[in-house]
């Protein structure tokens, strides 16, 4: 069946610094893609997305490139703030049918001033 | 718009006790899914409702746990009897209910089993 897997957590960074979290999936046909991320004592909430190859999701500072040929949906931000402190998920699902969406099991991120 | 409505926010019953959780969607959304989430984990979908016909429920522990969606709106979970493993978030999302559409979720409501 369709999976996610993300990169294990957490990741610790200092503010200002790069960000990549890790994202791969495996799925039959042509899933969208997506982040979401869960601030604490919150739901998650969509970050971004992208619905088909090569395309570039992007909100906040955060970008995401939906590549098919290594089934890839890294997270990226250039300069982490502290308020970037959450738990990210990657997630896809596909149009059609009764689609499932399916999650990773999360990475938690916490940025230091 | 609104937000997808949870309540309560915070649970805490014995084992073996029941307890109910209520959803309300957002608004025109056809689909309402039920999420478990145990702490360090991800989202773990329980049931999925598209108006208020079931479209899956194979993750659903059947002998304890029961959902409905009366009227394709509002939506309720159910547990009975509790046990110690049910100790986690439940998420309740809507969404439009196409492959590109995102969820939205819920705060989640707590739920401790003691």
């Amino acid at each position: 069946g369709d999976s996610v897997t993300q990169m294990e957590g957490p990741v610790t960074l200092s503010e200002e610094a790069f960000l990549t979290i890790n994202c791969t999936y495996t799925a039959t046909g042509y899933p969208s893609l997506f982040w979401y991320v869960q601030y604490p004592g919150e739901g998650l909430q969509l970050l971004l997305k992208a619905t088909k190859a090569d395309d570039k999701g992007s909100n906040k500072g955060f970008e995401a490139t939906y590549r098919k040929e290594t089934t890839s949906f890294h997270l990226e931000k250039g300069s982490v703030q502290v308020s970037d402190s959450a738990v990210y998920f990657c997630a896809l699902s596909k149009a059609g049918g009764s689609y499932i969406p399916t999650f990773g099991r999360g990475t938690s991120l916490i940025v230091h001033p | 718009e609104a937000g997808v409505a949870q309540s309560p926010r915070y649970k805490i019953i014995e084992k073996r006790q029941s307890v109910a959780f209520w959803c309300n969607p957002i608004s025109g959304h056809a689909t309402l899914y039920w999420y478990q989430q145990i702490l360090g984990q991800g989202p773990k979908l329980l049931i999925q409702f598209q108006n208020n016909g079931v479209v899956d429920d194979s993750q659903l522990p059947k002998d304890r746990f029961s959902a409905e969606r009366l009227k394709g709106v509002d939506s309720t979970l159910k547990i009975q009897p509790a046990k110690l493993e049910d100790s986690a978030v439940y998420l309740c999302a809507s969404s439009l209910g196409t492959g590109n559409s995102p969820l939205h979720f819920g705060n989640g409501t707590r739920l401790t089993v003691t």
